[in-house]
């Protein structure tokens, strides 16, 4: 079965800090990765994806990630955070459909919360 | 780029009533939409997939004749929450596909059953 899992619930990180959000899969086939972040309120935004290619992939507002396939893995990095990246962080497992869409399989999300 | 307008945003209803809720494709065709509940602390559950001019797809779990989802045309599903109770509160995202920029989520609708 298709599963996502992030195991940190809430993370807290000092402005300009590091930041590194776990996300591990489980898909039989080759995975559609994605990083969404949801602001309080708001629906999701996407950070980024993985489809196929250079296995490092850069987003927006200075975010990438990394999909490690003997891990089963696409963790999502920041250098250096900054006040306005705290929210929830969800990764995804997109599954493809005939008709050639996707659906999603959602981890429980990551909560950041960024110190002054 | 995409824009997936849902409407509204946030609704109050009593105990018994039913409400509808709105996903709009403001400047793209989407024969496919998505339609996602999220319990506080929860992640996003995908409840159903609406197709255009079909009926919609349902995932395990989720009552169909209480989630009445219409997609009559290539830019409006809507999503109704029939005979609400309070345990229906939480918070519904629909998602739009475009060809050019991908899938696009609508800001969501909180629903408080009282």
């Amino acid at each position: 079965a298709q599963s996502v899992t992030q195991p940190d619930i809430h993370i807290t990180v000092s402005e300009g800090a590091s930041l590194e959000l776990r996300c591990n899969y489980s898909y039989g086939a080759t995975p559609y990765l994605f990083w969404y972040v949801q602001s309080p309120g708001q629906g999701l935004q996407l950070l980024l994806k993985y489809f196929s290619g250079d296995t490092l992939v850069q987003g927006i507002k200075g975010f990438e990630a990394e999909f490690k396939r003997s891990q089963s893995s696409f963790n999502l990095r920041k250098p250096s955070v900054h006040w306005s990246d705290a929210a929830e962080y969800f990764c995804a497992v997109g599954i493809l459909l005939r008709s050639g869409t996707y659906k999603y399989i959602f981890g429980t999300g990551t909560r950041l919360k960024v110190l002054a | 780029g995409a824009v997936v307008s849902q409407h509204p945003s946030w609704v109050i209803c009593k105990s018994g009533t039913s409400v509808k809720i709105e996903c709009r494709s403001l400047d793209f065709q989407a024969t496919t939409m998505f339609w996602y509940r999220q319990f506080p602390k929860q992640s996003l559950m995908l409840m159903a997939t609406s197709n255009e001019g079909s009926k919609a797809t349902y995932e395990q779990g989720v009552e169909k004749d209480k989630f009445l989802i219409n997609h009559a045309s290539l830019t409006l599903s809507t999503l109704t929450v029939t005979s609400a109770h309070p345990e229906d509160s939480s918070f519904y995202i629909c998602s739009a596909r475009d060809a050019n920029y991908g899938y696009t989520f609508g800001s969501g609708t909180r629903l408080t059953v009282v």
